[in-house]
């Protein structure tokens, strides 16, 4: 089983839709967790961090579940720019706090 | 929110040769430094973790002798890619972190595009 997992998608929805990512790990002994954003052919970029009690940021919604061991990705109102792959990232525990990245979700969004 | 730049930004390379990939954290300084290597539609893969003055820590499957990693400096990291093949025509991204929490947000360099022929 792989450390982290995502379903590659794509989703393809209509603007304004409200579109959710789920991300799966294995180590239950992850620390953190973050959603990156990745354009086409450039590097990924920090979304939002995501927290235990779950946190919000514009039309962002992140929450973490650590029974079930997944995140979860939430994006309301969706905009053609918002079209992108989401990049799931745990850090596992450890001295270095190494970071895994997921596949990645692929989200196309279309007027 | 802090800068990563890599230099070259794309090469191509005959192969057998080598090519040297610079990153560098311009803002802040970082203590550990990640490279990573991405292929068409694929996740992000992490090649090695690169910590200030001691030798990079590589994952499994990553040769070291092929891809070789110098920490020399708080805010340089480079990468060499030996005897370049076509198979390592990839993606190469670096990211420097700006502390050792596991909160502390990592920054990713804009990445190299290497292409052997």
């Amino acid at each position: 089983r792989k450390e982290v997992e995502q379903d590659p998608g794509p989703f393809n929805v209509p603007e304004g839709a409200t579109v959710a990512f789920n991300c799966t790990y294995s180590n239950s002994a992850s620390q953190s967790f973050f959603w990156y954003r990745q354009d086409c052919r450039k590097e990924p970029k920090l979304l939002m961090s995501v927290y235990s009690s779950g946190n919000e940021d514009g039309r962002f919604t992140a929450q973490l579940n650590r029974a079930s061991q997944y995140i979860s990705l939430l994006i309301r109102d969706s905009k053609l720019s918002d079209s992108a792959t989401y990049l799931c990232v745990v850090k596992r525990s450890g001295g270095s706090y190494i970071p895994t990245f997921g596949r990645g979700t692929s989200l196309i969004v279309h007027p | 929110g802090a800068v990563v730049s890599q230099h070259p930004s794309w090469v191509i390379c005959k192969s057998g040769t080598s090519v040297k990939i610079e990153c560098r954290s311009l803002d802040f300084q970082a203590t550990t430094m990640f490279w990573y290597r991405q292929f068409p539609k694929q996740s992000l893969m992490l090649m090695a973790t690169s910590n200030e003055g001691s030798k990079a820590t590589y994952e499994q499957g990553v040769e070291k002798d092929k891809f070789l990693i110098n920490h020399a400096s708080l805010t340089l990291s480079t990468l060499t890619v030996t005897s370049a093949h076509p198979e390592d025509s990839s993606f190469y991204i670096c990211s420097a972190r700006t502390g050792v929490a596991s909160t502390d947000t990592q920054y990713f360099g804009p990445g190299t595009r290497l292409t052997v022929l």
